[in-house]
């Protein structure tokens, strides 16, 4: 079982769609949750950290439920300006150290107009 | 402000071969770890430098080595290149605890 699964996409939606990102994680030792973003043939840039209260940032709100090890992103009001790779990352530390980021494949999201 | 700066960018290299990837961390970030990105998939964690020092390693082969030089900066080394080594290849700096910053990345051909 992969550490970090994802939807296997891709999601096509119109402009304006509301669109929803799944994600499980295995490793109930995990400490941090993220969001990445990754267009194509750039590197990852953090979309938004996830916490089990839940966060908004503008149109983006994510979800961490840690019983369930899900972690959700939903998009609303999509733009053609989304377009791209949505990776879910935990972040499990070891005994003090960094701890390492554990990247889930990505699901892509093209946005029509 | 300088990000993560990677060289090159690019690179072709003939089976058997070895290659050295260089990595410049953000400015006072001093953790650098490294990462493989092929096609299709999420990055996977390679290994990660502290104070010079590997300090965490995912699941490769010995025969990809590093190496973080006392200012930080850290260079990846991979001997006997097969085709499957052809990947995009990310460098993220950090400070012990904080967040990561992620280079622009060297896209690796192996032919």
């Amino acid at each position: 079982r992969k550490e970090v699964e994802q939807d296997p996409g891709p999601f096509n939606v119109p402009e304006g769609a509301t669109v929803a990102f799944n994600c499980t994680y295995s490793n109930s030792a995990s400490q941090s949750f993220f969001w990445y973003r990754q267009d194509c043939r750039k590197e990852p840039k953090l979309l938004m950290s996830v916490y089990s209260s839940g966060n908004e940032d503008g149109r983006f709100t994510a979800q961490l439920n840690r019983a369930s090890q899900y972690i959700s992103l939903l998009i609303r009001d999509s733009k053609l300006s989304d377009s791209a790779t949505y990776l879910c990352v935990v972040n499990v530390n070891y005994g003090g150290s960094q701890g390492n980021l554990i990247f889930g494949k990505g699901t892509k999201l093209s946005v029509k107009p | 402000d300088a990000g993560v700066t990677q060289s090159p960018t690019h690179l072709i290299k003939t089976r058997g071969q070895q290659v050295t990837l260089r990595c410049s961390p953000k400015s006072g970030h001093d953790t650098v770890s490294w990462y493989q990105q092929a096609l299709g998939q999420g990055p996977q964690f390679i290994f990660q430098y502290y104070e010079e020092e590997e300090r965490q390693r995912g699941n490769f082969p010995d025969r990809f080595s590093g190496h973080q030089f006392p200012n930080y900066s850290s260079e990846l080394n991979v001997n006997a290149l097969l085709l499957g080594d052809s990947a995009l290849y990310l460098c993220a700096s950090s400070l012990m605890v904080g967040g990561y910053t992620f280079g622009s990345g060297t896209r690796l051909t192996v032919v």
